[in-house]
């Protein structure tokens, strides 16, 4: 089945810089890549998502890019807030060996910590 | 989201007892999820199902059961057999597949052994 690597697995930041997690996945035929978001005790939120057939995606301050080839995706976030301290997950869609049915990998997550 | 419903938030366990998980959506999905999730591990799927009366295993099956008798429902027992259910549980629904778009989270419920 589909395998996700997730880096770093911690990350601090200053208010106002950038931070970008990595991912890497390793099914070729992986084709939907979604981010979430988890505060402490919370469920996970979708904050961006991005098909195979695109390399970058942005929304606002949050930005995806995807590069097939590699098979590696990240996600970017620029002007960081400490409302953005969480734990940040990746996933990749699958299906696994004889089946049709898709489900997520998701990676092992970054806790990210923004300081004021 | 408001859409997904999980029940009860906090639930133990005592030696040797089944307990059962509630999870029920209001979405109209067609597809749900169970996933486990352990401080550092990240969310690990334990049974999915895209269609009544079918589910399949995930990673992490043994110890769980599950079924999915009506479109909107798709409760998870922690039998006896898992020897270790101390986590926090995490159901999802998704419109279609997973491949086509973007899974929905309940609160989660809380499950520690007594």
């Amino acid at each position: 089945g589909e395998n996700v690597e997730q880096h770093p697995s911690t990350l601090s930041v200053q208010e106002g810089d950038s931070a970008v997690i990595k991912c890497t996945y390793s099914d070729s035929a992986s084709n939907y890549f979604p981010w979430y978001k988890q505060e402490l005790g919370k469920r996970p939120q979708l904050i961006i998502d991005i098909r195979s057939n695109v390399g970058e995606k942005k929304d606002q301050r949050i930005a995806v890019t995807l590069n097939k080839t590699a098979k590696h995706f990240s996600l970017h976030i620029t002007e960081t807030q400490p409302e953005d301290s969480a734990v940040y997950f990746c996933a990749a869609s699958s299906a696994d060996r004889g089946s049709t049915l898709g489900r997520l990998y998701f990676g092992r997550g970054t806790q990210l910590t923004v300081w004021p | 989201d408001g859409g997904i419903t999980q029940s009860p938030k906090y639930l133990f366990r005592k030696e040797g007892q089944n307990v059962t998980l509630s999870c029920e959506q209001n979405l109209n999905h067609d597809a749900m999820y169970w996933y486990r999730q352990d401080p550092g591990q990240g969310l690990r799927l334990i049974y999915y199902s895209q269609i009544v009366n079918d589910f399949q295993k995930g990673d992490i099956a043994e110890g769980y059961s599950v079924s999915r008798e009506k479109k909107e429902s798709f409760p998870l027992t922690v039998t006896s057999a898992q020897k270790n259910p101390t986590a926090f549980y995490l159901c999802a629904s998704s419109l279609q597949g997973a491949q086509w778009g973007p899974q929905h989270f309940g609160d989660g419920t809380r499950l520690s052994i007594l």
